[in-house]
Parts: structure tokens; sequence; C-alpha cells
């Protein structure tokens, strides 16, 4: 299996701020990482894909970077509908596996 | 446009076979363009990967439920399955449907919006 280890487990920040999550990988995955949003009751919500792809519709103050075993999730100028768990998960394998989950919580 | 939705009994005995159906609308079950999955999440917890398979029966499945697995498509009702046998406490969660794209390295872009498994006696 590729081992996913995602980082902070939990955030807190205020509308306004920038926040950065890291996933780091525990082989290389070139560039087969993706990022989805979750709110309370909600299925996850893709947000970027291949590390750097924005999914259409979401804004653009989302951006992902990296390639091989370490990649973010950056997210500029938080508004008050981004708090909510973000997760990272690997398809270079077909064998899925996520990340543990951050939790961004407003300050 | 693609949409899946879960449904199955909400509670099953220990033991017992959890079974649930994904229909799927907007697409055949049957197109060459997209992987069919299962995700849980336990109370309070992360996701979990269950598996994926290809509707001409190309299954993967998570190593750590491999032994209790069976996903299946059912191409007459556009719809595809999965089983879980001997189920515990510990296999109570949310389990969402998502839909894979085919191309290597494809993320899961459509999800179902979920069903709620609680496992007791």
């Amino acid at each position: 299996d590729i081992q996913m280890t995602q980082s902070p487990s939990s955030l807190s920040a205020s509308v306004g701020d920038r926040v950065t999550i890291t996933c780091r990988t525990s082989q290389n995955i070139d560039s087969y990482l993706n990022w989805y949003q979750q709110k309370p009751g909600k299925a996850p919500k893709l947000l970027i894909y291949v590390a750097s792809n924005l999914q259409t519709g979401v804004p653009s103050r989302f951006s992902g970077r990296g390639s091989g075993t370490d990649f973010t999730l950056t997210i500029s100028n938080l508004q008050p509908e981004d708090f909510a768990t973000y997760y990272c998960q690997q398809s270079y394998s077909s064998l899925y596996t996520f990340g543990q989950g951050t939790k961004l919580e407003i300050k | 446009q693609l949409q899946l939705q879960e449904s199955g009994p909400g509670l099953v005995k220990p033991s017992e076979t959890l079974s649930l159906i994904c229909t799927v609308s907007g697409d055949s079950i049957s197109s060459s363009s997209y992987y069919w999955g299962w995700i849980r999440q336990p109370p309070g917890k992360g996701l979990e990967w269950i598996g994926s398979m290809y509707y001409s029966g190309t299954t993967y499945y998570n190593p750590s439920l491999k032994s209790r697995v069976t996903m299946s498509v059912d191409t007459s009702k556009n719809q595809f399955s999965l089983k879980l046998s001997s189920v515990t406490a510990a296999d109570t969660a949310v389990y969402y449907c998502a839909a894979p794209g085919r191309d290597f390295g494809a993320p899961m872009d459509v999800w179902g919006k979920g069903t709620t498994v609680t496992v007791s006696s």
C-alpha cells in the first residue's frame, strides 16, 4: 500500500488568512495526488486533481503543488465557507489511499 | 451529468453481510469512462477506500478488507453493488459510492450523497 501522511490534523485560522496543508506519500506517485473538501454531513468534493489542476467551479484561492512524495494544498484569503475538513488521496496506485484529514476551524 | 445514489439497509446485525447498491444515472454503467467505487467513513473518522471495479469485472479491493468484500455490476439495472461479510461494529460507517475516471490517475469527481449503515444487534 501507499501510505499517506497528512499534516496538520487540525488548524485554526481567521477569515482572510492563508493556510497550507501538507501531504506526504510513502513512495513516488508522480503528480497523482488529489485534494477533497468535506463539510459535515456531506460527501467529499473534489477540489484539485493531479496535484495542481483546479476542478471546474472551484475558486482560484485554492491551489495545489508538488510531485514525487511531497504535496501541498494552499488556501489564500480564507472565506467562511472554506472551514471544513480536507483530505488528500493518491490515484497513482489502483489501490487508492486517503490522508487522515485536516480539520480547518475558525479562530 | 453523472449522478450516483446509494441504497440499502441502515441496520445490519453483527456477523451478517452488509449489502448496498449504487444506482447510476446520466450515463451507462458500461461506459468506458469510469470505474465504480465504494468509500466509507466511520463516525468522526476519515475516509477509507473499500474498492473499485470496471463494468467488465476487473476489481481492486482494499487489502485490509479484501477477504470480506465483493463488488459486482448489474448492467441491466445500471447499478453496482457492495457486499461486506462478517460485519462487526467497526463496519458502522457512512458508505459512499463514487466514480473514478478510467484514465490513469484520474480522481473521484462524482460521489453519491452517502448512506449510513449501523452494525448492531
